[in-house]
């Protein structure tokens, strides 16, 4: 079965503070990768994916991630963090050609002006 | 484009009654599925349908059921509630479901009280 991890449940940062979070995934396959975003009184959007190609995918307002293979991971960086990025991320994996996606339990993000 | 809709926004209901919660996807969109969001587990997946036919189902309890209709509206049916099954059930939708980017609703928030 497949399975997300991501390290920390919440997140404090100052605006201009760079940001790296953590998720792990369990899964013995092809893998789809995503970040999902839920803004406060919002919907989830995804923030970007990663399917295959380059292991360094580029989403929405800055975001990126890199896919490690050897590492199980996909982690989610911004160079500096604004306000507006308070919110609470979700990793989440498919197997390619599966119908279900798992997600992580989120992380919530808090950017202090 | 209308985006997914979900009704209704907000339910009460009792231990060991029923409730059935409805998802219109966007137009053109033949996949739906649906998660369970709670603060302690997270977003979980219950089920996936495309063109009336479930793809694939989660680890709920037979209790937790669901439909899609020909013009892929779904809903979801939960008999014999439990103080458990609160939570916000949130519905996205996509046009074939695969590894693909998931439009979300804004969910029903169901309390069983």
């Amino acid at each position: 079965a497949q399975s997300v991890s991501q390290h920390n449940h919440h997140v404090i940062l100052s605006e201009a503070a760079s940001l790296e979070l953590g998720c792990n995934y369990s899964y013995g396959g092809t893998v789809n990768l995503f970040w999902y975003v839920q803004y406060p009184g919002q919907h989830l959007q995804l923030l970007l994916k990663y399917f295959s190609g380059d292991p360094l995918v580029k989403g929405i307002k800055g975001f990126e991630a890199e896919f490690i293979k050897s590492k199980f991971s996909f982690n989610l960086r911004k160079p500096s963090v604004q306000w507006s990025d308070t919110a609470e991320y979700f990793c989440a994996v498919s197997g390619a050609g599966s119908y279900q996606l798992t997600f992580g339990k989120g992380t919530k993000l808090s950017v202090i002006p | 484009k209308a985006g997914v809709t979900q009704t209704p926004r907000y339910l009460i209901k009792t231990r060991g009654q029923q409730v059935t919660l409805s998802c219109s996807p966007i137009s053109g969109h033949r996949s739906v599925s649906w998660y369970q969001q709670t603060p302690g587990q997270g977003l979980q997946f219950l089920f996936e349908y495309f063109s009336e036919t479930q793809r694939n189902k989660g680890n709920f309890p037979g209790r937790f059921s669901g439909r899609q209709f020909s013009n892929s509206r779904s809903e979801m049916n939960v008999s014999t509630l439990e103080l458990g099954d609160s939570a916000l059930y949130l519905c996205a939708s996509s046009l074939t479901g695969v590894g693909e980017k998931l439009f979300f609703g804004s969910g029903t928030q169901l309390s069983v009280l």
